[in-house]
């Protein structure tokens, strides 16, 4: 069991917007930033957002990240087969003195 | 470009040891503290371990601390998990990560490598 909430899995039609929840608590979301990472099948888990809504280079601008309070959205417009995967948020937890994730979203590109 | 290169993985019984690396290449490895995450289908991504970049400070999640063991060594700009008395639900794919300050005592990944799979199984 995670200690941040996702949904298992999200889906929609290529060119749609989908958004993807991360739920967590004032010991982690609520007090600190919130990261989200992309995991597609064969390649190695890469950083999306960060500092809740910041992009790395090389990030397109159809990703999109959100924190209000203990919980926050990655939102993905203009939705690509591409972007099929699993996506993952991430906070530190002031309680367990370590990184906490969400058990991932399996994003279908229908 | 950063790279994050996993090996040692493998196929153990219960009990067995295992001594993961981790090969870095493309920044300043001395400057980051680094990390394991290991990764099941019923657990999702779980953290294990971190270290600081010089490795004085060695930080363990309570399912794994007083079996596995972090280390590092900067003149190889390469990472270490030393796994001891190992138990089945321990199998799971163990991905090493640069770790990127955010504020206060926080530090979460920015660079991942693919994993290396352990499987503890008699």
């Amino acid at each position: 069991q995670s200690v941040l909430t996702q949904p298992p899995s999200a889906s929609g039609t290529p060119g749609q917007r989908v958004t993807i929840s991360c739920s967590g608590s004032t010991s982690n979301i609520g007090t600190n930033y919130i990261y989200w990472y992309q995991h597609l099948p064969g390649a190695a888990p890469k950083l999306l957002i960060y500092r809740n809504d910041q992009r790395p280079s090389g990030v397109p601008d159809r990703f999109s990240g959100s924190k209000s309070g203990p919980s926050a959205s990655l939102a993905i417009s203009g939705l690509r087969s591409e972007d099929e995967g699993d996506y993952y948020c991430a906070a530190w937890d002031v309680s367990l003195s370590g990184p906490v994730f969400g058990g991932g979203t399996k994003l279908t590109v229908l | 470009q950063v790279q994050l290169v996993e090996s040692g993985g493998g196929l153990v019984k219960p009990g067995g040891s295992l001594r993961l690396s981790c090969a870095a290449s493309g920044f300043t490895f001395n400057d980051y503290y680094m990390s394991w995450i290991r990764q099941t289908p019923g657990k999702g991504l779980e953290w294990i371990s971190y270290i600081s970049n010089s490795g004085s400070g060695r930080y363990y999640a309570d399912s794994v601390k007083g079996r596995f063991t972090i280390s590092r060594d900067n003149a190889k700009k390469s990472l270490y998990l030393q796994m001891s008395s190992l138990r089945a639900e321990d199998t799971a794919v163990f991905h090493c990560a640069r770790l990127a300050y955010c504020g206060g005592d926080c530090y979460l990944p920015d660079f991942w490598g693919q994993g290396t799979l352990v499987s503890v199984s008699s």
